[in-house]
């Protein structure tokens, strides 16, 4: 069985500062996807970013940058100088392929609430 | 650009009333989803579909009931509403190779009385 962890509930920083999310994921495939999704206010689901489990590159786009770390089963967010936009709900999520019978149903964190106070 | 598109964005029914919510996709993807969504939990997955005639259970389908008559729609009724049928519902789609994300609609709030 898939598991994803966020372990953060809430999180609350002021603007400006840096703010890393966390994820935990379980799994027993050895081929996977991870992805982040952001839920802003007015609760639409926004894919930000996906990694398979062959890749373990970080990732950096913009203020935005993911750590991949396969040795910890986790997949973390960090956003730079945070800013009031960013304030949303943070899922991470996991899809893997059993054997080409999972069709791509994603597991889903239970979601961290960001808030960047002016 | 409409990607994903649901229908109603809210909904307020008495309990035992039914209803459908539809999903439409013109992105040309092969599945679908639809999850629900509550408070600290998520989202999880209802049913899904992989292709036209094709429907399969998620991790909660009790108490909805799926249907994809076309490639581009995919329905989620519920035949008796109960008030823990109180959720965000959400429809995703997707293409079908392994690497593609879920893109999903704006979602729908449907509360039962």
């Amino acid at each position: 069985a898939q598991k994803v962890t966020q372990a953060q509930t809430e999180i609350s920083v002021v603007e400006k500062e840096d703010v890393t999310l966390d994820c935990v994921y379980e799994t027993r495939d050895t081929t996977y996807y991870l992805f982040w999704y952001k839920q802003p206010p007015s609760g639409e689901l926004v894919f930000l970013i996906r990694r398979n489990s062959f890749d373990e590159q970080n990732e950096i786009s913009g203020r935005y940058s993911w750590n991949f770390q396969k040795s910890t089963s986790s997949f973390n967010f960090t956003i730079t100088a945070s800013q009031v936009v960013d304030s949303a709900v943070y899922f991470c999520a996991l899809s893997t392929n059993a054997g080409g019978t999972s069709y791509g149903k994603l597991t889903f964190g239970q979601g961290t609430i960001l808030t960047v106070h002016p | 650009n409409a990607g994903v598109t649901q229908t109603p964005k809210f909904r307020v029914l008495k309990t035992g009333q039914s209803m459908t919510l539809l999903c439409a996709q013109d992105m040309n993807h092969e599945y679908m989803y639809w999850y629900r969504q509550d408070p600290g939990m998520g989202l999880r997955l209802i049913h899904y579909s992989v292709g036209e005639g094709t429907t399969a259970k998620g991790e909660v389908p009790d108490g909805y009931n799926v249907s994809r008559l076309k490639k581009q729609n995919f329905l989620l009724g519920l035949e008796s509403a109960a008030p823990s049928q109180t959720s965000v519902y959400f429809c995703a789609s997707r293409r079908k190779q392994f690497n593609q994300p879920q893109h999903f609609g704006d979602g729908t709030r449907l509360s039962i009385l």
